[in-house]
């Protein structure tokens, strides 16, 4: 089956400006999850929906937003972008769900989506 | 809250040498672990998680791990390095309920030398 799609693969935004990543769940996966990989802070987690509500919310500042469509789809925005955005987001998918055992539901990652801030 | 330490930034093995990366853990019950493994330019693959029972887990490439309560730990091993395995390789500690995020460490570096 196909894995987690995510797109853009690569792109360079300057400061101020705003963007959007998508990413695309395995099929019959109700979660997705954020991730922030930079080479000091390591992965960091931004956010997870399950079911198009947002279940989970790391620190991160409001710049940092997320939402998932009906069909799992999931993506998240960043605006006013700064230099320190720079980083590799990754998103997982996983089936999802809550209640004894649920962190069995075992997180397939993307290939992420490279942002460079000019 | 769960915190996962993995005290080596950077390992260098030759080709054939065995390998055991470090991890340690903190979390008030016991917790579900795992280990992924990162190319470059790529994403996280999973190489092998323990939920329960046996403390000795398998997983691909070759890879094993053991927990260890008593020194909350969670060590990754493979007794022979292949160059392929040069990679990053994170551990990660999540709560069984699923109601909290993964919480990941900062990352081995794996280098393979012939």
């Amino acid at each position: 089956k196909a894995g987690v799609t995510q797109t853009p693969r690569y792109l360079i935004k300057t400061r101020g400006q705003q963007v959007t990543l998508s990413c695309s769940p395995i099929s019959g996966h109700r979660s997705v999850s954020w991730y922030q990989q930079t080479p000091g802070q390591g992965l960091q987690f931004l956010f997870e929906y399950f079911s198009e509500t947002q279940r989970n919310k790391g620190n991160f500042p409001g710049r940092f937003s997320g939402r998932q469509f009906s069909n799992s789809r999931s993506e998240m925005n960043v605006s006013t972008l700064e230099l320190g955005d720079s980083a590799l987001y990754l998103c997982a998918s996983s089936l999802g769900g809550t209640g004894p055992g649920s962190g069995a539901n075992v997180l397939t990652f993307g290939a992420g989506s490279r942002l460079t801030v000019l | 809250a769960q915190s996962v330490t993995q005290p080596d930034i950077h390992i260098t093995v030759s080709e054939g040498a065995s390998l055991e990366l470090r991890c340690n853990y903190s979390y008030g019950a016991t917790p579900y672990l795992f280990w992924y493994v990162q190319s470059p330019g790529q994403g996280l693959q999973l190489l092998l998680k323990y939920f329960s029972g046996d403390t000795l887990v398998q997983g691909i490439k070759g890879f094993e791990a053991e927990f260890k309560r008593s020194q909350s730990s969670f060590n990754l091993r493979k007794p022979s390095v292949h160059w392929s395995d040069a990679a990053e390789y994170f551990c990660a500690v999540g709560a069984p309920s699923g109601n909290t995020p993964l919480v990941f460490g900062k990352g081995t570096r794996l280098s393979v030398i012939a």
